[in-house]
């Protein structure tokens, strides 16, 4: 098992435009986390699945904000209508419900211009 | 709500050298973790070390070991015989134990910058 990957490592977009990201947990992981770090920051939860369904969803997740995880094992973000406070790093994590740690992956890069 | 706060944006230690990060925390909760992450400029968040809240031992590993004081809801993290590779981004996290729904997310700190000189 190669741990949590992440697709893309940057992605550049131009306001307005959708873009969508991947996360690939580790397999007998049934818990995924989406978290966005800006720069200077912690990151902050966003969303979280287990197994497939989406358990939970922070307010900071607005409409244009939707998280998939089909058939319980990767997951995508996407972002509609990007905005400029957009640009952040997304981090997925993953983890075995009842234990309390988690495996982050190395992020994806977003920036708006 | 839960917080989480460190108030040493950066450090500096020298190579061979012992530093403390500072990490304080509240809660109204009885039973909880804590963690400390590692971020490097890879950006990927390595786990360093995690207490639970009904231990009393500190935790240690090889030269990292805690300080984890849960009256004064204080959780700070000694790294001894610095070496180079420490240079990051270290971040104090907090979970509640309980499983269900956004309990089981990790609330972070703001993070401290750990420079490590020669």
């Amino acid at each position: 098992d190669t741990g949590v990957s992440q697709n893309p490592r940057h992605k550049i977009t131009k306001r307005g435009q959708n873009v969508t990201f991947r996360c690939d947990p580790i397999s007998e992981h049934n818990r995924l986390y989406w978290y966005r770090q800006t720069l200077g920051q912690g990151p902050e939860f966003l969303t979280y699945f287990q197994n497939e369904a989406q358990l939970e969803k922070s307010r900071l997740l607005s409409d244009r904000f939707s998280a998939e995880r089909p058939k319980g094992s990767f997951s995508t973000l996407e972002i509609q209508r990007t905005e400029q406070g957009d640009s952040a790093m997304y981090l997925c994590a993953s983890s075995l419900a009842g234990l309390g740690g988690y495996t982050f992956g190395s992020g994806t890069r977003l920036t708006v211009v | 709500a839960q917080t989480v706060t460190q108030s040493q944006p950066e450090m500096s230690v020298q190579e061979a050298e012992t530093v403390t990060l500072s990490c304080t925390y509240d809660t109204s909760e009885s039973d909880y973790y804590l963690f400390w992450y590692k971020q490097p400029p890879s950006r990927q968040m390595i786990l360093v070390i995690r207490q639970e809240a009904y231990k009393q031992q500190n935790a240690t590993e090889n030269r990292f070991s805690v300080n984890f004081q849960k009256a004064a809801k204080s959780f700070s993290l000694k790294i001894s015989d610095s070496q180079l590779g420490d240079a990051a981004m270290y971040f104090c996290a907090y979970r509640s134990r309980r499983d269900t729904g956004t309990a089981s997310k990790l609330t972070f700190g703001t993070g401290t910058r750990l420079q490590v000189t020669l």
